[in-house]
């Protein structure tokens, strides 16, 4: 079974510029989960899709947003740069059910690097 | 306010060697889920555990083993005879409020360097 697939792995953009990052889920999981991994405040949530509606949000302003499509592939936005986005963007996918809930599977991530 | 933390940031022994990794949390719900997630210098979060507030049970698996108590709000993790493959970083987790969510509460990390 293939793994989340997260693209593109490494991009850079310049301040107020806005990125897209795509993320594949594992076949068959419906829910994909977005966190920001960054040295200084570590891994933080930032949303949940599960059938195309978003179940779960972190404390992130309006500039970061998500879809989820009818495959179950995700896609994150952040619009506006600034230098603090510079991160690692985690995607995971989940079983749905209560008794898989947190178990994650994670792709590689997407680095991104703000200018 | 839900809180882990993991107090050590470091650890580093010389493979064969047991290492625990120390993981303190904070929730005031009753019904929650703590787990272990290994990030290897690849970058990509493995899951390693999930416990539920029910079960206070330790459990093993392989060289890996876990010891949970609730009366110190505790969730360490214990590796025996580490190996090099064992080098990672390593983030205890609980869950949000209600439980069966995918919305996760990282600590900060412990970077284990197993030596040969």
């Amino acid at each position: 079974k293939a793994g989340v697939t997260q693209t593109p792995r490494y991009l850079i953009k310049t301040r107020g510029q806005q990125v897209t990052l795509s993320c594949s889920p594992i076949s068959g999981h419906r829910s994909v989960s977005w966190y920001q991994q960054t040295p200084g405040q570590g891994l933080q949530f930032l949303f949940e899709y599960f059938s195309e509606t978003q179940r779960n949000k972190g404390n992130f302003p309006g500039r970061f947003s998500g879809r989820q499509f009818s495959n179950s592939r995700s896609e994150m936005n952040v619009s506006t740069l600034e230098l603090g986005d510079s991160a690692l963007y985690l995607c995971a996918s989940s079983e749905s059910g209560q008794g898989k809930a947190g178990e994650l599977f994670f792709g590689e991530g997407s680095r991104l690097t703000v200018l | 306010a839900q809180k882990v933390t993991q107090a050590q940031t470091e650890i580093s022994v010389v493979e064969k060697e047991d290492v625990t990794l120390d993981c303190v949390y904070e929730t005031r719900d009753t019904t929650y889920y703590l787990f272990w997630y290994k990030q290897p210098p690849s970058g990509e979060l493995v899951f390693l555990i999930r416990r539920n507030s029910f079960d206070e049970q330790n459990e093993i698996s392989g060289r890996y083993s876990w010891n949970f108590q609730k009366s110190t709000s505790s969730f360490n993790f214990t590796i025996t005879a580490s190996q090099v493959v064992d080098s990672a970083v390593y983030f205890c987790a609980l869950s949000d409020p209600g439980g069966a969510t995918n919305k996760l509460i990282f600590g900060t990390g412990t970077l284990l360097a197993v030596q040969p």
